[in-house]
């Protein structure tokens, strides 16, 4: 099984919501990653988990929360979007750090209106 | 500062081979990626290779690297229209290579 699951796979929200994205791996992988692409732009690195600690934080708004309660989920808590985050939210997990490929799921499409 | 670039577009007839360019900056990256994104998809990792190896081929699939050069490619033999995506080529960097460092993707169109 080399599936990465996200959830949900569209969500608009209004910019005082609150809502979360959430990713899932069953691989025993150990990093964790989000990432945000802009349609017809490759993705941008946002954040790291690797063994369940914040290991990167690409210089993020705080407007954007990452969680990693155990080593198999991801989540992504957003409050007070603008609507130039509208984007693809993509989720990747990777074995361990360093030399190994990584595994991206499908994307959650996040508009902000 | 590290960068990946790729030609931007890139149209082909099935049935011919399709040759996908990159060029990277970061000499110590030690793999180097290609991944394919179908529309509204996320990405599919295609083959990788380790810096120290100039060619890497899996079945319809060839990589090139000169590392003197920081050129990476991608050869596809005998293209079908599945393989119509955007191509991107990507370097993992840092302590741990865990940045990883897209190019801006190549949308190869495959014409019958």
């Amino acid at each position: 099984d080399t599936e990465v699951t996200q959830t949900p796979k569209h969500l608009v929200m209004g910019m005082t919501n609150k809502k979360s994205l959430k990713c899932e791996q069953h691989m025993g992988h150990r990093a964790m990653y989000w990432y945000k692409q802009k349609a017809k732009k490759p993705p941008e690195l946002m954040f790291v988990y690797s063994y369940e600690k914040l290991s990167i934080n690409e210089s993020v708004p705080s407007r954007f929360s990452p969680e990693c309660p155990n080593s198999s989920l991801l989540n992504l808590h957003l409050h007070a979007l603008q609507p130039e985050d509208s984007a693809l939210y993509l989720c990747a997990s990777q074995e361990d750090r360093g030399i190994y490929e990584q595994y991206f799921g499908p994307g959650t499409r996040l508009t902000v209106t | 500062g590290e960068d990946v670039e790729q030609s931007l577009f890139l149209s082909v007839r099935e049935g011919d081979s399709s040759v996908i360019n990159c060029t990277y900056t970061d000499s110590s990256s030690t793999y180097l990626y290609w991944y394919k994104q179908e529309p509204g998809a996320g990405l599919q990792l295609l083959t990788y290779i380790f810096s120290n190896m100039d060619m890497k081929q899996d079945q319809r699939l060839t990589v090139l690297l000169n590392k003197k050069d920081k050129h990476l490619s991608l050869r596809i033999a005998d293209t079908q229209t599945g393989d119509s995506a955007i191509y991107f080529c990507a370097e993992s960097i840092g302590n741990y290579g865990q940045n990883f460092v897209f190019g801006p993707g190549t949308r190869l169109s495959v014409l019958p």
